[in-house]
């Protein structure tokens, strides 16, 4: 069964930084890209980053320059490194796999990160 | 960027009836557009692929159909778990891009 579960959201200042994790089962993350997917409260959704298989990066231009995307192939493991926080950041982030032809076939539970002084 | 619009933002339905919710794209996304299911304090699920593939496990009152710009999800018999809100993506251009939702309430 595929799971994602992430962890390490939280209350951070403005300017700060927040590492989230994504703990994968079921899969192999180093052989599927991966997604970070967030949801500001009462909003819609928004794609934010993406590693594909063969390790290329890309990011929204709204996150580029300031979070970078990561994987650790022995833990099975999706990051997202966010650094400069900003108030306009503070969502849900979903950590998602990505199928065969790009859509998005799984979703992990979320986790909120709140960018506040 | 592909900008994805959906209409209506709120449909009102009663349980029993059929529900039609639209979604139109910016520029072409030939077949490449899926529809996803959002339950409060839930993550997204993945209802239709491909525009008209159901995924694993999804009733067949759901059913997705259009192609190019202009795409519909239809429930034809409205459950009362099916009152959820509704979102639109295409996944024919990087980035990944998402229509605003349509809320789906009981009337």
């Amino acid at each position: 069964e595929v799971q994602l579960v992430e962890t390490g959201g939280g209350l951070i200042q403005p300017g700060g930084s927040l590492r989230l994790s994504c703990a994968a089962s079921g899969f192999t993350v180093s052989s599927n890209y991966m997604s970070w997917v967030r949801q500001a409260p009462g909003k819609g959704l928004e794609w934010v980053s993406v590693i594909y298989s063969g390790g290329s990066t890309y990011y929204a231009d709204s996150v580029k320059g300031r979070f970078t995307i990561s994987r650790d192939n022995s833990k099975n493991t999706l990051y997202l490194q966010m650094n400069s926080l900003r108030a306009e950041d503070t969502a849900v982030y979903y950590c998602a796999r990505i199928g065969d032809h790009l859509y998005i076939d799984y979703w992990g539970q979320g986790t909120l990160v709140t960018v506040s002084s | 960027e592909i900008v994805m619009m959906q209409s209506p933002a709120t449909l009102s339905v009663s349980p029993g009836e059929r529900a039609t919710l639209s979604c139109r794209a910016s520029q072409s996304v030939s077949s490449n557009l899926a529809w996803y299911q959002q339950k409060p304090g839930q993550a997204p699920r993945l209802l239709i692929y491909g525009a008209s593939t159901r995924a694993t496990g999804i009733p067949a009152r759901f059913s997705g159909s259009g192609s190019g710009t202009e795409f519909t999800l239809t429930i034809s018999s409205l459950q009362s778990e099916d009152f959820a809100v509704y979102y639109c993506q295409q996944y024919n251009n990087w980035p990944l891009t998402f229509g605003g939702g349509t809320k789906v309430e009981i009337k």
